[in-house]
């Protein structure tokens, strides 16, 4: 089952700018994380914020989280052509004690 | 170096054949998992050990088995019922169960039919 969908599935951007991405999940979470992954490779943890954080930094990256709403957004600010990548939401329920990743947003960022 | 490693890198099967991707870890890791990723998609769970010696189907087990018998090594084997195993294939390691630990990936195998 996809716990989280991404959303845009694809975003370009020119180099500089700020890209967002949206993640929305249907169950009661304990975290939320981010990964990235380039094209042919493992994934790479960005962040996780946890169920009581509404906010998160690391960088050029921003993690927001509302549980109300059951989203997350992810903000890469003055996007770099190395951004290129995909970015996957993840999120682990009280269910069961392995990961369940989104479908993703694949990120292009024009030098 | 620490890490995860997989291997092989690219893997072909012949229908009908059985084949055995291999995950191994020097980071002491307690929990390993294996995903499946077809092209364009998002990761699903196949199958996850928290501890040596025991381990829980996910969302996609059909057509797949694994064993872990020591701490380091947790090997897929894609079976001749896995009808559609075309797929990229992850494995993944933490320090105890994802709840609230971050993965560590393997750099993935990539699994074609013949």
């Amino acid at each position: 089952s996809q716990q989280g969908e991404e959303d845009p599935q694809a975003l370009s951007i020119q180099e500089g700018e700020n890209a967002t991405m949206n993640c929305s999940y249907k169950t009661s979470i304990n975290n939320l994380q981010w990964y990235r992954q380039n094209s042919g490779r493992g994934l790479v943890h960005l962040i996780l914020i946890r169920s009581n954080e509404r906010e998160k930094h690391s960088g050029r990256l921003r993690v927001t989280l509302d549980t109300s709403k059951k989203s997350s957004s992810l903000l890469i600010t003055a996007s770099r052509a190395a951004d290129t990548a995909s970015y996957f939401c993840a999120t682990t329920d009280t269910g069961r004690r392995a990961l369940t990743f989104g479908s993703g947003t694949r990120l292009q960022v024009q030098p | 170096d620490g890490g995860i490693t997989q291997s092989p890198k690219y893997l072909f099967r012949k229908e009908g054949q059985n084949v055995t991707l291999s995950c191994e870890q020097n980071l002491n890791h307690d929990a390993m998992y294996w995903y499946r990723q077809d092209p364009g998609q998002g990761l699903r769970l196949i199958y996850y050990s928290q501890i040596v010696n025991d381990f829980q189907k996910g969302d996609i087990a059909e057509g797949y088995s694994v064993s872990r018998e020591k701490k380091e090594s947790f090997p897929l084997t894609v079976t001749s019922a896995q009808k559609n195993p075309t797929a990229f294939y992850l494995c993944a390691s933490s320090t105890q169960g994802a709840a609230n630990e971050k993965l560590f990936f393997g750099s993935g195998t990539q699994l074609s039919v013949l």
